[in-house]
């Protein structure tokens, strides 16, 4: 059983326009949610975090959305750029746990 | 550069051969990981350890066995590799002083003939 579910499993946008990645999760005890990057031939890397006190977080181009009563979050990338092509992974910990539980992973391709 | 270390960066494996994959880091943090990564399914929990001498099994246990000696070295061990085990492996580590982050080596690609 999953339990972070990710979609799409691949993206592809046109340069500029928005990609959007969702994730839906079941355990209410998740407290930490974050998002990795991952660049061919590359360990992931962490992008951006959430917590469930807040609705959105920006960094840049990169926003986190959060609702927690539909437990689901997403990450929206504005203004796409072909530097942006790459697999991208939400994953959910819980509260004292060290261990985060990844989604499956979205292939995202930018077109120049 | 501060980080993880894995190696090999890669590797041809005959099946039934014993493998062992290595991972180091430097950052002193007290929890590690293993994870296979395999295309469709993400990125599966092997084995886990929360700090030196105690370890953990993860999702995808079967076959595999870790050690935590120290606090810097985690290595991965194949006992008698299988085909289903090509994968590419990934080691990582956290604190509780990183909210959670966890950091990544670059991976081991590692093909059972």
């Amino acid at each position: 059983q999953q339990q972070v579910k990710q979609s799409p499993q691949s993206l592809i946008v046109q340069k500029g326009g928005i990609s959007i990645i969702n994730c839906a999760y079941e355990n209410t005890a998740f407290d930490y949610f974050p998002w990795y990057q991952q660049f061919p031939g590359k360990g992931p890397a962490l992008l951006i975090a959430i917590r469930p006190d807040v609705s959105e977080k920006k960094e840049g181009r990169f926003t986190i959305s959060f609702n927690k009563s539909a437990k689901q979050f997403s990450l929206h990338i504005m203004d796409s750029q072909p530097g942006d092509s790459a697999t991208y992974f939400c994953a959910a910990r819980a509260g004292g746990s060290y261990i985060p539980t990844f989604g499956r992973g979205t292939s995202l391709i930018v077109h120049p | 550069i501060a980080g993880i270390t894995q190696a090999p960066t890669s590797q041809i494996l005959a099946a039934g051969r014993r493998m062992t994959l290595r991972c180091t880091q430097d950052m002193r943090h007290n929890a590690m990981y293993w994870y296979r990564q395999d295309l469709g399914l993400g990125l599966r929990l092997i084995h886990y350890s929360n700090t030196a001498g105690t370890t953990g099994k993860g999702e995808v246990p079967d076959g595999y066995s870790v050690s935590r000696a120290n606090t810097d070295d985690f290595p991965l061990t194949l006992a008698s590799a299988v085909p289903s085990q090509t994968s590419v492996y990934f080691c990582a580590s956290t604190s509780e002083m990183n909210t959670g982050e966890l950091f990544f080596g670059e991976g081991s690609r590692l093909t059972v003939l």
